[in-house]
C-alpha cells in the first residue's frame, strides 16, 4: 500500500494567517483527497485533487478558502487561508490505493489550532 | 450521496469483554471499509468488505457485510486496552465514484 508523509503534524496559528499542509506519496497516484475532521466529528471531504487539473470541491468548501495544488502525481498541498478559530480541525490527505481495493490510505493528519 | 449511520456513538467496555459496532447505509454498499483512528492521528485501515455475506477476520476483530450489502458489523472479541480508539466505517460514494464517505465514528474505551 502507499505510504503518505504529511507535514506539519500540528501547528498553532494566529487568526487571519494561512497555513499550507503538504502531502508526499511514495508512489504515483491519480487522485488525492483532502478531508477535514472537526473536533469530535467524523471526516468530511473537502476536495479531490487530480494532477493537471483544478481540484473539485465539495459543497461548503471554496477554492479561495482552501486552495489546493497538485503539481505532480506524488505531491499535493492544501492551504487554509485567512484562518479563524472555526478552522481548528485535523486535516488529512488520502489516496485511493489499489492494494486496498480502492480503499484509501491516509496521512497521519495535521492538527491545526487557530487562536 | 452515501449516508452511513454508525452505532453506538461511544462504547465503554471492561477489558476481556466482547463488543459490536454497526454501520448502516441507506444505499447498496460498493465496498465497505473499516478504519481505526487513535486520538488526533491518521486512519489505520482494518478491513474491506465487498461481497454480500462476506466476513473477514484479523486477530480478534471480525467484520461482516450483510447479504443485502447495506449493513456491516465490526466485532471485537476479548477486548484489550490496545483496541481503544475511534472506529470509522467508510464507503465509496457510488459505484463509479472515487470519493469515500464516512460514518460519524464510534469511540471505544476499554477499561483495564
Amino acid at each position: 500500500s502507499a505510504v503518505i508523509s504529511q507535514k506539519p503534524s500540528r501547528d498553532i496559528c494566529q487568526r487571519g494567517t494561512s497555513l499550507t499542509i503538504q502531502c508526499q506519496v511514495d508512489s504515483q497516484v491519480t487522485m488525492m483527497f483532502w478531508y477535514r475532521q472537526q473536533p469530535g466529528q467524523s471526516l468530511t471531504l473537502i476536495a479531490t485533487a487530480n494532477q493537471g487539473s483544478e481540484a473539485t470541491y465539495e459543497s461548503g468548501f471554496v477554492i479561495d478558502k482552501f486552495p489546493i495544488s497538485r503539481p505532480n502525481l506524488t505531491f499535493s498541498t492544501l492551504t487554509v487561508s485567512n484562518m479563524s478559530p472555526e478552522d481548528s480541525s485535523i486535516y488529512l490527505c488520502s489516496v485511493g490505493d489499489r492494494g486496498l481495493g480502492y480503499g484509501y490510505t491516509f496521512g497521519s493528519g495535521t492538527r491545526l489550532t487557530v487562536v | 450521496s452515501q449516508e452511513l449511520e454508525q452505532s453506538p456513538q461511544s462504547l465503554i467496555v471492561q477489558e476481556g469483554k466482547n463488543l459490536t459496532i454497526n454501520c448502516t447505509s441507506s444505499k447498496t454498499l460498493y465496498g465497505l471499509y473499516w478504519y481505526k483512528q487513535k486520538y488526533g492521528e491518521g486512519l489505520i485501515f482494518l478491513m474491506m468488505l465487498q461481497k454480500g455475506g462476506e466476513e473477514k477476520s484479523h486477530e480478534k476483530i471480525t467484520a461482516k457485510l450483510d447479504e443485502k450489502k447495506q449493513q456491516s458489523s465490526l466485532h471485537i472479541t476479548a477486548s484489550q486496552p490496545s483496541h481503544a480508539g475511534i472506529y470509522l466505517c467508510g464507503a465509496l460514494n457510488g459505484y463509479n465514484n472515487n470519493d469515500m464517505r464516512f460514518g460519524a465514528g464510534t469511540r471505544l474505551t476499554v477499561k483495564p
